[in-house]
């Protein structure tokens, strides 16, 4: 079964500031997508980046970027530049296919806010 | 376009009673999923519903049960509540291709309390 582990459940910086979070996963497949999900106080899931497995070339959106180790199962998220408005529950999951069907894993989350 | 869109915002019920819960997708997506979040933890998968049919299920019990109708829109029924079904229920909406990356959209979700 797979697994996804945030080990950061709170974290904090100053606005400008350039924020790391975590994530390691463990799988047996070798397709697979990753991704961040950001959960503000609204409760509405946003996908904020996705990975493929297969692809080596890191993925970058805007001030969201990853890094992503596939030998090491390890998918951090850095974001940029941070703004007031990324203040929210951050989730790192992971999606693999089982009999043809999406299921996506959610890890625990890290609770990221930006202070003024 | 309304994107996913969830019924009720919230909704308070009593252990053992019975709950439902709907769920309209995103235009154009064909398949829904519904995940329970409990507070403070990452939403958990429960079932996925394609074609009217239960496609995929997480690790939770028959009380949990779903329909998808002939428009796509689902349900999420709840049987013999327990405080521990307390949690945020997720759908989330996509185009329904097997072995294929679609991206899923989620609603706002559904607060239910159980006392």
């Amino acid at each position: 079964a797979q697994t996804v582990t945030q080990s950061q459940p709170e974290m904090s910086v100053q606005e400008a500031e350039t924020v790391t979070l975590s994530c390691t996963y463990d799988t047996s497949e070798s397709n697979y997508y990753l991704f961040w999900y950001k959960q503000p106080p609204s409760r509405q899931m946003i996908l904020v980046i996705r990975q493929e497995a297969y692809k080596q070339q890191n993925a970058t959106e805007n001030r969201f970027s990853v890094n992503f180790q596939k030998a090491a199962k390890s998918f951090s998220l850095k974001i940029s530049d941070s703004q007031l408005g990324d203040t929210a529950m951050y989730f790192c999951a992971f999606m693999s296919w089982i009999q043809g069907a999406q299921k996506l894993v959610f890890g625990q989350g890290t609770r990221l806010t930006i202070n003024p | 376009d309304a994107g996913v869109t969830q019924s009720p915002t919230h909704l308070i019920k009593t252990r053992g009673q019975q709950v439902t819960l709907r769920c309209s997708p995103k235009s154009g997506h064909d398949t829904v999923s519904w995940y329970q979040q409990a507070l403070g933890q990452g939403p958990q998968f429960i079932f996925q519903y394609y074609e009217e049919e239960e496609r995929q299920r997480g690790n939770f019990p028959d009380r949990f049960s779903g329909h998808q109708f002939p428009n796509y829109s689902s349900e999420l029924n709840v049987n013999a509540l327990l405080l521990g079904d307390s949690a945020l229920y997720l759908c989330a909406s996509s185009r329904g291709g097997e072995w294929s990356y679609n991206e899923q959209f989620f609603g706002p979700g559904t607060r239910l309390t159980v006392l």
